[in-house]
This record gives structure tokens, sequence and C-alpha cells, in this order.
């Protein structure tokens, strides 16, 4: 049983390019979490997705963020005209209930780190 | 300020010894996480606790939660290389949210 899988694992965009990051959540998972840990900062939340609904953004910026659960296939994390503070590891979680906390544990994928030059 | 403080920040201990890490959360508590990360991976869920008072323990990893203080510590008995890493706390201060506030994180470092 696989676990939560994300792609690329590292990814180098230059300034003003976009960026897609990618996560399929584990079998039987219906609802993803995006998280950004910048460097020598804490794990912050972005967003929480149901399939093709977006339940919460209240941590992502306000502009060139977006993200998308669709009916098929993984869920996107895409950042228009990257800067370079938008540099960090990106971390996709998924669980299958989204009853925190009634038996409901976030599993958290290897993460993307994205690079901007 | 932050909402969830780790202490210490980060920790050295001799193999074979014991050591304990906290989080203090400044919200009420409705689901604390231990969860670790090697530097470069993703995060490894160790334990959820729930409700005041509840330990989990797991080979020789043990979480308490006291809810009154709104603390959780995380005790690791008997060190070994492979408990070197970050610990992270974290947790659901908004009842049925489904967002995780995080700690800081400790790094441990395991002399042999």
């Amino acid at each position: 049983n696989a676990g939560v899988m994300q792609n690329p694992r590292h990814l180098v965009r230059r300034r003003g390019q976009e960026a897609r990051l990618r996560c399929s959540p584990m079998k039987g998972h219906s609802h993803v979490y995006w998280y950004r840990q910048l460097p020598e900062e804490g794990l912050k939340f972005m967003v929480y997705l149901q399939k093709e609904n977006i339940i919460d953004e209240s941590g992502m910026p306000k502009e060139r963020f977006s993200a998308e659960f669709p009916k098929e296939g993984p869920s996107i994390l895409r950042i228009q005209q990257v800067v370079r503070g938008d540099s960090a590891a990106y971390f996709c979680a998924s669980s299958p209930f989204g009853q925190i906390p009634w038996d409901n544990e976030q599993f958290f994928g290897p993460g993307t780190r994205l690079t901007v030059l | 300020s932050q909402e969830l403080e780790q202490s210490p920040q980060s920790l050295i201990v001799q193999e074979g010894k014991n050591l304990t890490i906290n989080c203090t959360s400044s919200k009420t508590l409705y689901g604390l996480y231990w969860y670790k990360q090697k530097y470069g991976e993703g995060l490894i869920f160790l334990m959820m606790l729930q409700k005041g008072g509840e330990e989990k323990s797991h080979e020789k990893i043990t979480a308490k939660l006291d809810e009154k203080k709104q603390q959780s510590s995380l005790h690791i008995t008997a060190s070994q290389p492979s408990h070197a890493g970050i610990y992270l706390c974290g947790a659901d201060q908004i009842q049925g949210a489904q967002k995780l506030v995080f700690g800081q994180g400790t790094r441990l470092t395991i002399n042999p």
C-alpha cells in the first residue's frame, strides 16, 4: 500500500516561471492538505482540499498560488511567477475522513523541494 | 508569537541516555500529533494524543498529553542513533478545522 506520493522531489525554477507540484494521496484517502516549510521555519498550513472542493485556503498567499484536487488525478499546487521567497519544501498530507482528531491521522508525503534561482 | 512552542530547540545526548522534548500550546488542544522528520525527507507519524492525561508508547518512545497545561512531552528511553532527527509536534487548535499548527521542531543528535 503506497504512501502519499509527491513529484517532483526537487524542482528548480527561475524567477517568473511557473511551478506545478503534484500530490497523490494514499489509496482510499479523499482529503488532501498542503503545508510549506520555509528555511529555518516551521511547517505552515496552506490549504485543505477534498475532491473538487477547496475547504480551507486560509494559509494560501493571496496571489500567485492556487490549488486543486480534481475528481481524477493528483492534487496540484500551482505557483505562478515564482520569486526567490517561494523557495521552500512543500509537503502534502492526506487523511481518510477529515474529522480530526477522531482517528484521522494526516500522513505526509516526502515533499517537493522548490528552489527559485 | 508562536502558537506551539517546542523545547529544547536542539538536543545532543549520549547514546543510551534518556531524553524529553516538550511542546506547549497557547490554545486549547483538540489533538496533539508527534512526527519525526529526517533531513530531506517527509514526516513520519509517531503518535496522536487526544484526551487529557492520555499516554501512548511505541517501542522506546512515550508521549503524554497534559490537557490542563496544554502541554505534551515526548520521552525517549535508552536513545539510539536511529532516534536522531527532527521531532515536530503538531496540533489541532480549532475543533474540526482539519489544519495542523506545528512547532518549530527539536533537532535531536545522538552521540555514539
